[in-house]
């Protein structure tokens, strides 16, 4: 089956802790998005890379660091640096065919402090 | 102003109505437009895309396309309660933004 999977499904950091997402996808997707959502809130970009060993910081990347050192694979790191991290942090990819590129969302993982 | 702006619900409706969500836009070069429908603890999955003005139809959901008025909506025909969640609304410019969603709520 295609698809693109995020693990865990649930994570628990400590305070001064980093923690790593990941996230895989196997439809041959050029780009890669890392999204945060919040209760009440929109997805809001983190980072996106649209071609391996390439990426960008989106509009909320302080905090965050990525990798995209394979075509399949766009782990994402939160880092002690991140203040706030609790979130629902959703992974994206997408062929990059300009204007009718669309997005295919990953399961997602909840990331909980303790 | 909000990039892409959306009635955050809820909107209620009984089974078997028509359910009109809508989205306006302030971006005037966007070209793509996207629907998602999220149920709750779940991710985004896309169920409608848009890219010329007008009207287009996929089984009990049209969207539809209005450019000049920056306006873009999804109606649901025969709602079901399984169509009880929250439609996120997408539009691409430069890059994807997304509103913060409306949730529908379908009672039988």
């Amino acid at each position: 089956d295609g698809g693109i999977t995020q693990s865990p499904k649930y994570l628990f950091r400590k305070e001064g802790q980093n923690v790593t997402l990941s996230c895989e996808q196997n439809l041959n997707h050029d780009a890669m998005y890392w999204y945060r959502q919040d209760p009440g809130q929109g997805l809001r970009l983190i980072y996106y890379s649209q071609i391996v060993n390439d990426f960008q910081k989106g509009d909320i990347a302080e905090g965050y660091s990525v990798s995209r050192e394979k075509k399949e694979s766009f782990p994402l790191t939160v880092t002690s640096a991140q203040k706030n991290p609790t979130a629902f942090y959703l992974c994206a990819s997408t062929t990059r065919g300009g204007d009718q590129e669309t997005q295919y969302f990953g399961p997602g993982t909840r990331l909980l402090v303790l | 102003q909000k990039e892409v702006e959306q009635n955050s619900g809820p909107l209620s409706v009984p089974e078997g109505a028509i359910a009109s969500l809508n989205c306006t836009y302030s971006d005037r070069v966007s070209q793509s437009f996207f629907w998602y429908r999220q149920y709750s603890g779940k991710s985004p999955e896309l169920i409608m895309s848009i890219y010329s003005n007008g009207d287009k139809e996929d089984g009990r959901f049209t969207a539809q396309l209005n450019k000049a008025s920056q306006y873009v909506s999804l109606l649901i025909r025969d709602s079901q309660p399984s169509d009880s969640a929250t439609y996120l609304c997408a539009v691409k410019a430069d890059k994807l933004i997304f509103g913060t969603g409306t949730r529908l709520q379908v009672f039988p």
